[in-house]
């Protein structure tokens, strides 16, 4: 079993509407959560990262359960542009991340 | 600063070949990575380091060699290429920060083909 497991999609979703998807990790001790974005081909980019509360920037909305060990990301309004492959990340220790195998948006007009 | 550089940006390997990934970063951070992305398997830890002189391995080491020598410096060392290693290279640094959320940043991947 993956120690980092996402849901691969593709989400297929409509111009403006809503999309949200999960990433699950087994490591109960991993001590920070981000989401990055990857476009094809390219290097991944931080898009944000998870704070315990939960945290919004802009469209984004990210939430950690700790106690279900799970991390989120909602989109809102989706835009063309958010067409990418998100990837969650688990920092487990020392400079040691874990990431997941991504999951793949496709936003249409 | 130029963040994360990786060198080459392409390679194409015999196998048996033995080749140096280069990766330097400017940005003074402590710990550096590297992984293999391949379709459908998300990005695998080959080796990381948490400051100069100390490496450890990852998920998947065996294969490759790393060292570090300097914080700016990560190279990564294939002994005798082998087709399995075809593959994106992407070298990864990150500090800590005073929040701790110490995100990792990339540098542009280098893309490995062994014939």
């Amino acid at each position: 079993r993956k120690e980092v497991e996402q849901d691969p999609g593709p989400f297929n979703v409509p111009e403006g509407a809503t999309v949200a998807f999960n990433c699950t990790y087994s490591n109960s001790a991993s001590q920070s959560f981000f989401w990055y974005r990857q476009d094809c081909r390219k290097e991944p980019k931080l898009l944000m990262s998870v704070y315990s509360s939960g945290n919004e920037d802009g469209r984004f909305t990210a939430q950690l359960n700790r106690a279900s060990q799970y991390i989120s990301l909602l989109i809102r309004d989706s835009k063309l542009s958010d067409s990418a492959t998100y990837l969650c990340a688990v920092k487990e220790g020392w400079g040691k991340f874990q990431f997941g195998a991504g999951t793949q948006v496709v936003v249409t007009p | 600063n130029a963040g994360v550089t990786q060198t080459p940006k392409f390679q194409v390997l015999k196998t048996g070949q033995s080749m140096t990934l280069q990766c330097a970063q400017d940005m003074n951070h402590e710990y550096m990575s590297w992984y293999r992305q391949d379709p459908g398997m998300g990005l695998r830890l080959i080796h990381y380091s948490v400051g100069a002189g100390i490496t450890d391995q990852g998920e998947v080491p065996n294969g490759y060699n790393v060292s570090r020598s300097t914080t700016e410096d990560f190279p990564l060392r294939l002994l005798s290429a082998a087709p399995s290693q075809t593959s994106v290279y992407f070298c990864a640094s990150s500090r800590t920060g005073t929040s701790g959320l110490n995100e990792q940043f990339f540098g542009p991947g280098t893309r490995l083909t062994v014939l």
